[in-house]
């Protein structure tokens, strides 16, 4: 059983800082990892894709991948009282189509 | 442009009814997805259809039957729902094999069974 494990949070930041969320999973021929995010009542929009070890940046964005230890992160700089969202981890084997997600992690950027 | 769209936003529907939600992508993915998510869960993948192809059933219900008229285009027919079906209902689509099935969603159909 594939399994992929998040903090649910809340985790709360105040505005302006760097909001770290973590992600990991079981197993060890995962090749894709993404991260998602969902505002209340809406969609899950793909923010963050990372294939290799090592930092991704993307604007405010960075997804880091160690696949030695099994986990992903995705940090926020700068955040914004409209980064508050669930943030999905989702890992894929690259054997087929599914994607296995995390739990999502709730944050809340306060002012 | 990575735009998965969705018909209807909003459903209501009786459990003795017969609806369709609807899904479109044009961005030449071969690989379409029905997810339905509860509240504060993950999405739950449903089917997965593959080059127009059914590839993946998780085991649901005979009340959800999917389709795919071509690779553009991806129904998903609803009859005798329960009210435990009311969620919101995702369609994604990808590339089949490559880009590491980067999964980009549509804004999903709102489901309410009465």
């Amino acid at each position: 059983q594939k399994e992929v494990e998040q903090n649910s949070g809340p985790l709360s930041v105040p505005e302006g800082a760097i909001a770290s969320l973590n992600c990991t999973y079981s197993d060890r021929v995962s090749q894709s990892f993404f991260w998602y995010r969902q505002y209340s009542g809406k969609s899950p929009e793909l923010i963050m894709s990372i294939y290799s070890n090592g930092d991704k940046e993307d604007g405010r964005f960075t997804a880091q991948l160690n696949k030695a230890s099994q986990y992903v992160s995705l940090l926020i700089r700068d955040s914004q009282p409209s980064d508050s969202a669930t943030y999905l981890c989702a890992v894929n084997d690259n054997a087929g189509n599914m994607l296995t997600f995390g739990g999502g992690t709730r944050l809340m950027v306060k002012p | 442009d990575t735009e998965v769209t969705q018909t209807p936003k909003h459903l209501v529907m009786g459990m003795t009814n017969k609806k369709s939600l609807k899904c479109e992508q044009h961005m030449g993915h071969r690989a379409m997805y029905w997810y339905k998510q509860k509240a504060k869960k993950p999405p739950e993948l449903m089917f997965v259809y593959s080059y127009e192809k059914l590839s993946i059933n998780e085991s649901v219900p005979s009340r959800f039957s999917p389709e795919c008229p071509n690779s553009s285009l991806l129904n998903l027919h609803l009859h005798a729902l329960q009210p435990e079906d009311s969620a919101l209902y995702l369609c994604a689509s990808s590339q089949a094999r490559t880009r590491g099935y980067e999964q980009y969603f549509g804004p999903g159909t709102r489901l309410t069974v009465t």
